[in-house]
């Protein structure tokens, strides 16, 4: 089955503390992102990555590091988590323009709490 | 940067037309998607359309694209509750790289 895996679901943590939240994809996308859904603020993209070790920033990126060493997996880092970073974090993955599939496909989410 | 608009709300009922409507800026768009939201789960690509098209039509959904006055809309016939989600548009820039900025989502509610 086609998917795209976050983990964990749901985290809770203190300021400060260096936390990950991974990615994995089994389809051979490409593409792949991150994404924070803020209420009244829909989803804005933190980082993507077009390709293994191909990253770039999104458009808000402050606070959050990622690694694309693998083409499945994309991991989440943040090396210092601020109360702000307190959201529900996305993670999505996709095939490159041209090959004629649009399909994104999104993980289940990941709700994170700084305390 | 780019900016996608909705409005925050819809309330229909069962049976009815939805339009959920969708404003952008970016006049060099290729794709406009729009996804949908359930309760507790990821987004859900709902259908999309390219920038030269006016309109495309799948089944109960329709989608007018006005690119003059970069103006997206969605409409579900027939809405049933288990329509009843938060629905974001979303539009893709050119550049040969993907980079997609979702709007600010409008949630739909669907009495019975």
């Amino acid at each position: 089955e086609a998917q795209v895996t976050q983990n964990p679901r749901y985290l809770i943590t203190v300021t400060g503390k260096k936390l990950t939240v991974t990615c994995s994809q089994n389809m051979n996308h490409e593409y792949m992102s991150w994404y924070r859904q803020d209420p009244g603020l829909g989803l804005r993209q933190i980082y993507y990555s077009m390709n293994v070790e191909v990253t770039d920033k999104g458009d808000v990126p402050e606070g959050y590091k990622v690694s694309r060493k693998e083409k499945r997996n994309f991991p989440l880092i943040l090396e210092s988590p601020s109360p702000n970073q307190t959201s529900l974090y996305f993670c999505a993955s996709s095939p490159r323009p041209g090959t004629g599939d649009l399909r994104a496909f999104f993980g289940q989410g990941t709700r994170l709490t700084v305390v | 940067g780019e900016d996608v608009e909705q409005s925050l709300f819809l309330s229909v009922r069962e049976g009815d037309s939805s339009v959920i409507n969708c404003t952008y800026t970016d006049s060099s768009s290729t794709y406009l998607y729009w996804y949908k939201q359930e309760p507790g789960a990821g987004l859900q690509l709902l259908t999309y359309i390219f920038s030269n098209m006016d309109m495309k039509q799948d089944q109960r959904l329709t989608v007018l694209l006005n690119k003059k006055d970069k103006h997206l809309s969605l409409r579900i016939a027939d809405t049933q509750t288990g329509d009843s989600a938060i629905y974001f548009c979303a539009e893709e820039g050119s550049g040969g790289y993907q980079k997609v900025t979702f709007g600010t989502g409008t949630k739909l509610q669907v009495i019975p």
